[in-house]
């Protein structure tokens, strides 16, 4: 079964409109979680890394006013797209990282594809 | 994460074994050696991982050589379901995210 829920898995929305997209770890505790973006016929590219309790770390050319990350329990990390516009449109996955010690592989969500129209 | 070089496409007979290939040069000695694969519109899914030795799960086989500078990924029988982006990554076990390059495109054919 699923280790890693994302949802939705597909939304529809207007220019302007902002948009939560939820990443639920079901399979263990996840003290960080990761979201990644990934154009039509490009790899995944990775936007921020979420911590537990404490702010997201942004890579480089991605907005963090834009994409707000709250990571508020251990099983639960949301990504809002604020004021979304058509160039947001992709699909965006996140993945859970196992805790220290506990030697399972990190696992990705389904991903939710995103369309601005 | 070590930088891997991958085929960027390939092709396999359903029913055959595919073996896909992965450079990895740069590989320290902590970092893990960890496959992936995407079907389209899906998020990736795990294959299997391994440090030095050979690996194997219900999925595929791991090949890692002695000098840990290269991989191989064996699928023993392909399935036309088994058509997908395979993505190779090296990684420490904890502490690094995954940085993801092009893949290789695997396309098994009826």
């Amino acid at each position: 079964g699923a280790v890693v829920s994302q949802h939705p898995s597909w939304v529809i929305c207007k220019s302007g409109t902002s948009v939560k997209i939820e990443c639920r770890s079901l399979d263990f505790q996840a003290t960080t979680m990761f979201w990644y973006r990934q154009f039509p016929k490009q790899s995944l590219m990775l936007m921020a890394t979420s911590n537990e309790g404490s702010k997201a770390t942004y890579e480089q050319g991605v907005e963090k006013d834009k994409f707000l990350i709250n990571h508020a329990s251990l099983t639960l990390s949301t990504l809002t797209v604020t004021s979304a516009h058509p160039e947001d449109s992709s699909f965006y996955i996140c993945s859970a990282r196992p805790p220290r010690g506990r030697y399972q592989p990190q696992h990705f969500g389904d991903g939710t594809r995103l369309s601005i129209l | 994460d070590a930088k891997t070089t991958q085929p960027p496409s390939m092709d396999c007979a359903e029913g055959r074994a595919a073996n896909l290939p992965c450079n990895h040069s740069t590989i320290s000695g902590n970092e893990y050696v960890y496959w992936y694969r995407q079907i389209h519109s899906q998020g990736p899914q795990y294959i299997i991982h391994g440090l030095k030795n050979n690996e194997t799960n219900e999925m595929a086989s791991l090949i890692i050589t002695e000098d840990r500078k290269s991989s191989t990924l064996i699928l023993p029988h392909a399935t036309l379901r088994d058509t997908a982006v395979y993505y190779c990554i090296g990684s420490a076990h904890y502490g690094q995210n995954f940085v993801f390059g092009p893949g290789t495109r695997l396309s098994v054919l009826p």
